[in-house]
């Protein structure tokens, strides 16, 4: 069974720094491109970055480039967020999702964590 | 960056019921949309992609169809446990979501 399970979410100052993790099981982890998708309170989802299953292809959204690292470790199966300079608006649950080869649809998605930037 | 307009954003409708939700492309996308399901507190689901091919396990009564820009995603026969939020989600460049259409059973 597939199973992706999001940790790291916290309250945290505007301007701070936070790492999320994403734990994979159920599938051969290193044969697939991952993504995370953010989904502010009561809004819709947005895409927010894409690592293809090697790590040499990586994608942002315009609203986090340069203030937000994607990474993977697949010999520990385990997708990584790195988010810095956050803002207000990087308020959501963040969910790890899993892609394919190329950045298309997402099958499988956890249940999230989430990212509360406030002071 | 392509955007996509999802049509309604809520509606209500009874057991039995027939069901289409649209979704246009700011441009010609091909086939290059899926579909989710989403429940209160849940991660989303996807049921629909390519336009039209059913994910595995999906309940045949959803099917999606639609190439270009105008899509369509329909549920034959409206079951209960169908009440959700619906996105349609393009990829023929980098991804973006439409609105959502929050479905509820009259």
């Amino acid at each position: 069974e597939v199973q992706l399970v999001e940790s790291g979410g916290a309250l945290i100052q505007p301007g701070g720094s936070l790492r999320l993790s994403c734990a994979a099981s159920g599938f051969t982890f290193s044969s697939y491109g991952m993504n995370w998708v953010r989904q502010a309170p009561g809004k819709g989802l947005e895409w927010v970055s894409y690592i293809s299953d090697s790590g040499n292809t990586i994608y942002y959204a315009d609203s986090v480039r340069g203030r937000f690292t994607i990474s993977r470790d697949n010999a520990k199966n385990s997708l990584h967020l790195q988010m810095n300079s956050l803002k207000a608006e990087d308020t959501a649950v963040y969910h790890c999702a899993r892609g394919s080869l190329l950045l298309e649809w997402f099958d499988y998605w956890g249940q999230g964590a989430l990212v509360t930037v406030s002071s | 960056d392509i955007q996509m307009t999802q049509s309604p954003s809520s509606l209500s409708a009874s057991v039995g019921d027939r069901v289409t939700i649209t979704c246009q492309a700011s441009q010609d996308i091909g086939k290059s949309l899926s579909w989710y399901q989403q429940k209160p507190g849940k991660a989303p689901i996807l049921l629909i992609y390519e336009a039209s091919n059913l994910e595995m396990g999906v309940p045949s009564r959803f099917s999606g169809s639609g190439s270009g820009a105008d899509f369509s995603f329909t549920i034959s026969s409206l079951q209960p446990e169908d009440v959700a939020t619906y996105y349609c989600q393009q990829y023929d460049d980098l991804p973006t979501f439409g609105q959502g259409t929050k479905l509820e059973i009259k």
